[in-house]
């Protein structure tokens, strides 16, 4: 089956580090892949997008590659802040809008 | 500018009996979503709608759930009879052209349901 995995497991780091999350896809190449972001009680809220063409992406402190041989996506938070705790659910945009989510990965900073 | 909105944000149901949920899109936007998470899986899709017309129904989960927007404004999930599987976190979304599969999504805050 065409799937996104996340690693489940949550990510701890420490104020100031570099959290890194990690997307991978089988048996499929998106066209797309979108990261957000979903706090507790809340719905998912879009961060970036990246296209199979572009090998990076920025957003203030935030940035995303792809990797289409390794068929992986990288999302990388700067100068982490304890604000920046949350889930982060990777998603891929299948040919008829509908999203097709990961498990999401928790993250918690620390200060 | 409001966001998606959702009602009830929660609700506490018996196992058999009727719940409606109502989405309603950022005005402006032809397509809504539904989708839904259970406890411990993804965030999965359900249905979507373009204007008042069903565009894509092809994860609902069977004929018990059925979908609405009359008008394309508003739209209703109605569960009925509810089973304990159906309990989880309903969320809607809105997007605002038709045809371009990276429009951006915007998500409410969900409706958590439990089916006891």
């Amino acid at each position: 089956s065409q799937k996104i995995e996340q690693n489940s497991e949550a990510l701890n780091i420490q104020e100031g580090k570099t959290a890194t999350l990690t997307c991978n896809y089988t048996n499929y190449s998106p066209a797309y892949l979108q990261w957000y972001r979903q706090d507790p009680g809340r719905g998912p809220v879009f961060l970036l997008l990246i296209r199979e063409n572009e090998k990076e992406k920025r957003k203030e402190r935030l940035k995303v590659t792809f990797d289409t041989t390794l068929k992986q996506s990288l999302f990388h938070i700067t100068a982490s802040q304890p604000a920046d705790s949350a889930t982060y659910l990777c998603a891929r945009n299948t040919g008829f809008q509908k999203l097709v989510f990961g498990t999401g990965t928790r993250l918690l900073v620390s200060p | 500018e409001a966001g998606v909105t959702q009602f009830p944000s929660h609700s506490v149901i018996e196992k058999g009996q009727t719940v409606t949920l109502r989405c309603d899109p950022i005005s402006g936007h032809d397509n809504l979503y539904w989708y839904r998470r259970v406890m411990g899986k993804e965030i999965k899709f359900l249905l979507h709608f373009v204007k008042e017309s069903k565009q894509d129904e092809s994860g609902m989960p069977n004929n018990r759930f059925l979908a609405e927007r009359t008008g394309g404004t508003y739209s209703t999930l109605k569960v009925q009879p509810a089973e304990l599987e159906d309990s989880g976190v309903y969320f809607c979304a809105s997007s605002q052209v038709s045809g371009f599969t990276q429009e951006t999504q915007y998500f409410g805050p969900g409706t958590r349901l439990l089916v006891l």
